[in-house]
């Protein structure tokens, strides 16, 4: 079984460009999350969707950070535009359910895509 | 509000010593727990979760961790560490099953030769 996906890796941009993450769950999986982890933190909830619909973005920057899930698969989370603070790895994670155990149903993570903002 | 506190940012031990991670909770109701680990530019992988079963939750490689409401901890052992166990490791509570995850800042092991 392929795990989730996440492109690109690495990106290191200016401060005020733009940025675009991709991220492809596991075949089949309802919800989908983006976390920002910080160096020295652990991660933080950015949103949170169940199929293509938003069930948590209460800890989304909404004047800089958009994320969207149009076919309820793959996301695509955006900062525009970006500030030296957005410099982190952004994770995306997958879980099998939502609405029959929550946050109980374990998450599979990706690998990250590591931000530097300059 | 829900929150964990990692006891130490960074814990070396020996190869073959026993591994202790401490992870102290905060919850205004029953929480549910759970230990990830993630080795070097990879993402978190689920260790074990507590989720009001048996106090003694086992979860993979060889770790375990045991719920102690009195004491609010909810600690990650291995009697003996193995290098491939170098990574950090997040513990992370979460107030009911529909709610969001909170995690640690993190602890650091490191296994010494």
């Amino acid at each position: 079984e392929a795990g989730v996906a996440q492109s690109p890796r690495y990106k290191i941009i200016e401060k005020r460009q733009s940025v675009a993450f991709w991220c492809n769950p596991i075949s089949g999986h309802a919800t989908l999350y983006w976390y920002q982890q910080i160096l020295g933190q652990g991660p933080k909830l950015l949103i949170q969707f169940q199929n293509n619909g938003v069930v948590d973005d209460s800890q989304l920057p909404k004047d800089r950070f958009s994320a969207e899930r149009l076919k309820g698969v793959d996301s695509t989370l955006k900062i525009q535009p970006a500030k030296l603070e957005d410099s982190a790895v952004y994770l995306c994670a997958s879980s099998l359910e939502y609405l029959a155990s929550g946050s109980l149903e374990t998450q599979y993570f990706g690998p990250g895509t590591r931000l530097l903002v300059l | 509000a829900q929150s964990v506190t990692q006891l130490g940012s960074h814990v070396s031990v020996s190869e073959g010593a026993l591994v202790l991670l401490r992870c102290n909770y905060s919850s205004s109701v029953p929480p549910y727990l759970f230990w990830y680990v993630q080795y070097p530019n990879q993402g978190l992988q689920l260790l074990l979760k507590y989720t009001s079963a048996a106090t003694l939750v086992k979860g993979i490689n060889g770790f375990e961790a045991e719920f102690k409401k009195s004491e609010t901890s909810f600690h990650l052992t291995k009697p003996s560490a193995h290098m491939s166990d170098a990574a950090e490791y997040f513990c992370a509570v979460t107030a009911n099953r529909d709610d969001k995850i909170i995690f640690g800042k993190g602890t650091r092991l490191h296994i010494l030769p």
